[in-house]
């Protein structure tokens, strides 16, 4: 699976646009782009994925960039709720396994 | 997620314990997976199930051991050959190894 790189803490003010980077410069052609969030002492929520396409869906919007080097995730109107560890993964469609790295911790700030 | 239970969400070994997590849906997916996290670090692959009566070995399996009699329930045993054994484990579930995972709320063991 390809590694990723995203930034290690981001701040977003309430009720703005929340976008997290995550490069991925060695994806592979079947490779699609995951993304979870875990809020502390809790399991990982997934969020949304995808493979080369933008996606959306209720909670989240993921715009891969048309070389899928690098995506962007979405969260249109940030909440004090949306506090978490950020994680964005690539793997193989039928891989069994997801490769979590480190994250980005984006706090919500009032 | 809901759907996936994790029982106890806290557990305390003492050294040379055997102890049992238990994992058990009721989303009737086929596969269950089995990850650890430590600290401020990602999550590792510690067995996979992708139907029943079957299971794999995933990146750091020594010291633990599965099984999967029922689609529902995914036990894992962390016997006394686990080292490290205090860490967050995590379940997770998915229809099938096409879709993503969702995962439990996890148990966080410890030694005593």
């Amino acid at each position: 699976d390809a590694k990723t790189t995203q930034p290690t803490s981001m701040d977003c003010a309430e009720g703005r646009a929340a976008n997290l980077p995550c490069n991925h410069s060695t994806i592979s052609g079947n490779e699609y782009v995951y993304w979870y969030r875990q809020i502390h002492s809790q399991g990982p929520q997934y969020i949304i994925h995808g493979l080369k396409n933008n996606e959306t869906n209720e909670m989240a919007s993921l715009i891969i960039t048309e070389d899928r080097k690098s995506s962007t995730l979405i969260l249109p109107h940030a909440t004090l709720r949306d506090t978490a560890v950020y994680y964005c993964i690539v793997r193989v469609y039928n891989f069994n396994k997801f490769y979590f790295g480190s994250g980005t911790k984006l706090n919500v700030k009032p | 997620d809901g759907g996936i239970t994790q029982s106890p969400k806290y557990l305390f070994r003492k050294e040379g314990q055997n102890v049992t997590l238990s994992c058990e849906q009721n989303l009737n997916h086929d596969a269950m997976y089995w990850y650890r996290q430590d600290p401020g670090q990602g999550l590792r692959l510690i067995y996979y199930s992708q139907i029943v009566n079957d299971f794999q070995k995933g990146d750091i399996a020594e010291g633990y051991s599965v099984s999967r009699e029922k689609k529902e329930s995914f036990p894992l045993t962390v016997t006394s050959a686990q080292k490290n054994p205090t860490a967050f484990y995590l379940c997770a579930t998915a229809e099938d190894r096409y879709q993503p995972q969702h995962f439990g709320d996890g148990t966080r063991l410890s030694i005593l």
